[in-house]
């Protein structure tokens, strides 16, 4: 089976502070991907990396940034955490193979508070 | 990407079927239809994908009219564990474009 770890289930930061989110997956998949989920607005896609130091923004990239120096290993940024950035954030990857039918694979989450 | 909507929430008692269906109007050649499934506390899973006319597998069915303007994704019997939240998405399967979650339906299911 896929397994998408995130270092963190839960984690609280204070306002100001930078805070690194880690996701590892071992199943050499080409794509990762960082989403935030916050209550009645469902998954919303932060960043994405198609292969090693390259990134992709979504549609909520500010704010935020993302480091993939390794093809097993994306982190997700925040240089100054801010209330509004208190969420549950889940980390996927996914083949690029035409077989692979575009299919995520997600960590469990990390619920990040900010105070 | 193509649009789509779903119906935000829904009931069911244990052992009935439930169906949720979800509008693509503008869904795209090359679109294919993909559902998945998350249960509190955890990150989504697929669960099914389609293209046309009428996909089982051991969790779902899912349902495509010729027009593909909209799918139907049917749980049989539903159990409380069935009680999630379930997303549809349209686009590409091939390639590294991200598919695009929406607000997805929640389903309670009641004993």
């Amino acid at each position: 089976d896929v397994k998408v770890t995130q270092s963190s289930r839960y984690l609280v930061k204070r306002t100001g502070e930078k805070v690194f989110l880690e996701c590892v997956q071992d199943m050499d998949h080409e794509n990762m991907f960082w989403y935030r989920q916050d209550p009645g607005l469902g998954l919303r896609l932060i960043y994405f990396s198609y292969d090693v130091k390259m990134k992709e923004k979504g549609d909520i990239p500010e704010g935020y940034s993302v480091s993939r120096e390794k093809k097993e290993r994306f982190s997700l940024i925040l240089e100054s955490a801010s209330t509004n950035q208190t969420s549950m954030y889940l980390c996927a990857s996914s083949e690029t193979d035409r077989g692979a039918k575009n299919i995520q694979y997600f960590g469990a989450g990390t619920r990040l508070s900010v105070l | 990407l193509a649009k789509t909507t779903q119906p935000i929430s829904m009931d069911s008692y244990e052992g009935q079927e439930v169906n949720i269906t979800c509008s693509h109007n503008n869904i795209a050649t090359n679109d294919y239809i993909t559902w998945y499934q998350q249960f509190p506390s955890q990150g989504p899973r697929f669960i099914i994908q389609g293209y046309k006319t009428k996909v089982t597998n051991e969790v779902a069915s899912l349902f495509i009219p010729a027009d593909r303007k909209s799918s139907t994704l049917s749980l049989p019997r539903v159990s409380l564990s069935d009680t999630a939240v379930y997303y549809c998405l349209v686009g590409v399967i091939s390639g590294n474009t991200p598919l695009v979650f929406g607000k997805g339906t929640r389903l309670s299911v009641i004993a």
